[in-house]
């Protein structure tokens, strides 16, 4: 079966503008995960969804925020971009959310910012 | 807060010595507990999940143990080869004491290299 999808693979944005990336979990996965991974601080979480609720968030600015689908298609947003948001993102879904479920990653959204 | 600490950023060993990688974390224990590979440029891949009732999980060569005492898991590779090579990440699930779903919380991972 497919994998989780992420796109775009890679971007290269300014500071102060904002970005969207795109997550698409495995079939009947019904909750997405979306992490933050630089080289210091490794994967640091962001938020969950599941059915389209937000069920946990990370320490992050507002700056970031998220959506799920209906299809449990999920985007997050990144608005006023700052250069320390340079960082690999990565989705992940599982059936019901993490814990006893394990989370199958995308291959990552690569943004940097200049 | 609860905190998960990869003692080693790097461990070098060399081809068919069995790699030992440790997990460390403070506070309460977590009642899974969960290890990935991940490759350059790629998203973690799962290879075992170990619950807190459990001592030991193997899979092929792949050992994980599960000490809720010392707060400490400890994943091992036997008769390592250079395609294990790779940054390996211990990750615990976090509850909410308020009754929601957890997330998963990641250490930083230690990167394994298997000389030939």
């Amino acid at each position: 079966k497919a994998g989780v999808t992420q796109t775009p693979r890679y971007l290269i944005k300014t500071r102060g503008q904002q970005v969207t990336l795109s997550c698409s979990p495995i079939s009947g996965h019904r909750s997405v995960s979306w992490y933050q991974q630089t080289p210091g601080q490794g994967l640091q979480f962001l938020f969950e969804y599941f059915s389209e609720t937000q069920r946990n968030k990370g320490n992050f600015p507002g700056r970031f925020s998220g959506r799920q689908f209906s299809n449990s298609r999920s985007e997050m947003n990144v608005s006023t971009l700052e250069l320390g948001d340079s960082a690999l993102y990565l989705c992940a879904s599982s059936l019901t959310g993490p814990g006893a479920n394990v989370l199958t990653f995308g291959a990552g959204s690569r943004l940097t910012v200049l | 807060s609860q905190k998960i600490e990869q003692n080693s950023e790097a461990l070098n060993i060399q081809e068919g010595k069995t790699a030992t990688l440790t997990c460390n974390y403070t506070n309460y224990s977590p009642a899974y507990l969960q290890w990935y590979r991940q490759d350059p440029g790629r998203g973690p891949v799962f290879l075992l999940l170990i619950r807190e009732n459990e001592k030991e999980k193997r899979k092929e060569r792949l050992k994980v143990t599960f000490d809720t005492t010392l707060k400490q898991s400890l994943f091992h590779i036997t008769a390592s080869q250079p395609a294990d090579s790779a940054t390996y990440l211990c990750a615990l699930d976090m509850w909410d004491y308020g009754g929601s779903q957890g997330n998963l919380i990641f250490g930083k991972g230690t990167k394994l290299s298997v000389k030939p």
